[in-house]
C-alpha cells in the first residue's frame, strides 16, 4: 500500500521567505509526527498530532514554526521568515497508534529545505 | 527525560565480517527501543524494535539486537556484513507510558562495508 508521502522533495528558498511543507500520512493512521534532520543537531522531534487532541508542540524550535493537521489526515509544516539555520531535511512519520510507546512509526522520504 | 548514545559515528567492516553497532540509553521509566536504517536520500526504515518480552529481538535483513537492562544497552548486530548494509543507522527510544510515542534518536552511525 501507499506509504507516507511528502512534498516537495526539495525546496530552495531565500532567507526571510515563508515555506510550507506537506505530509500525507498512511491512510487510517491517527498519529502524525514531524522531525528535523540537520548536520548540527541530528534527528529532532518537532511536533506530534494524535487524533483530535491538541498537538504536542514541545519540539518546535521557535514561534516561526507551526503545523496544522486538517481532517485528521494531511499535515502542513509552516516556517515563517526562514533563516539559514532552518536548512535541514524535514521528515514526517505516521503511526496507527500514538498514545503509548512502542508503535512503529513509518517515515516519509523527507523534504530537503535549503535557505540561501 | 530519555536519551540515546551511539558510540562511533563511523564504523567500517569487511564484507562477511560481524557488524556491531553500539547503543546505550538513559530513561527514567522503562523504554521502548528501536533501530532504524537510512539509505542515502531516503527516509528512515525500521529494522527492529524492543517493546516487551524476549530481550533478543530479530529484525529485517538479518539484524538483531539484545536489550540488556543492567547495561542500559541495545546493541545492533549482524553475523555477516553485506555490501548492501552500507547505510546510516539510528538507535531511538520512546517512553512506555506517556510521551505520545515520540522518538528520541541517537546521533547515528555510518556503516561502511568494504570488499
Amino acid at each position: 500500500g501507499a506509504g507516507v508521502s511528502q512534498s516537495p522533495s526539495n525546496k530552495v528558498t531565500e532567507k526571510g521567505k515563508d515555506v510550507e511543507l506537506r505530509c500525507d500520512p498512511i491512510s487510517g493512521h491517527t498519529a502524525l509526527y514531524w522531525y528535523r534532520q540537520s548536520l548540527g543537531q541530528g534527528l529532532e522531534f518537532l511536533i506530534y498530532f494524535q487524533g483530535n487532541s491538541a498537538p504536542d508542540k514541545s519540539g518546535l524550535p521557535s514561534d516561526r514554526f507551526s503545523a496544522e493537521r486538517t481532517g485528521g489526515s494531511v499535515s502542513t509544516l509552516t516556517i515563517q521568515r526562514t533563516q539559514q539555520e532552518d536548512s535541514a531535511v524535514y521528515l514526517c512519520a505516521s503511526s496507527n497508534r500514538g498514545l503509548a510507546g512502542g508503535h512503529e512509526q513509518y517515515f516519509g522520504p523527507g523534504t530537503r529545505l535549503t535557505v540561501t | 527525560a530519555q536519551s540515546v548514545t551511539q558510540l562511533g559515528s563511523h564504523v567500517s567492516v569487511s564484507e562477511g565480517a560481524l557488524v556491531l553497532l553500539r547503543c546505550n540509553y538513559s530513561s527514567s521509566v522503562p523504554p521502548y527501543l528501536f533501530w532504524y536504517v537510512q539509505y542515502p536520500n531516503q527516509g528512515l526504515q525500521l529494522l527492529l524494535k524492543y517493546t516487551t518480552g524476549a530481550t533478543l529481538v530479530k529484525g529485517i535483513n538479518g539484524f538483531e539486537a539484545e536489550f540488556k537492562k543492567s547495561e542500559t544497552s541495545f546493541h545492533l548486530t549482524k553475523p555477516s556484513a553485506h555490501m548492501s548494509d552500507a547505510a546510516e543507522y539510528f538507535c531511538a527510544v520512546s517512553l512506555v507510558t506517556g510521551g505520545g510515542n515520540k522518538l528520541t534518536f541517537g546521533t547515528g552511525t555510518q556503516l561502511k562495508v568494504e570488499l
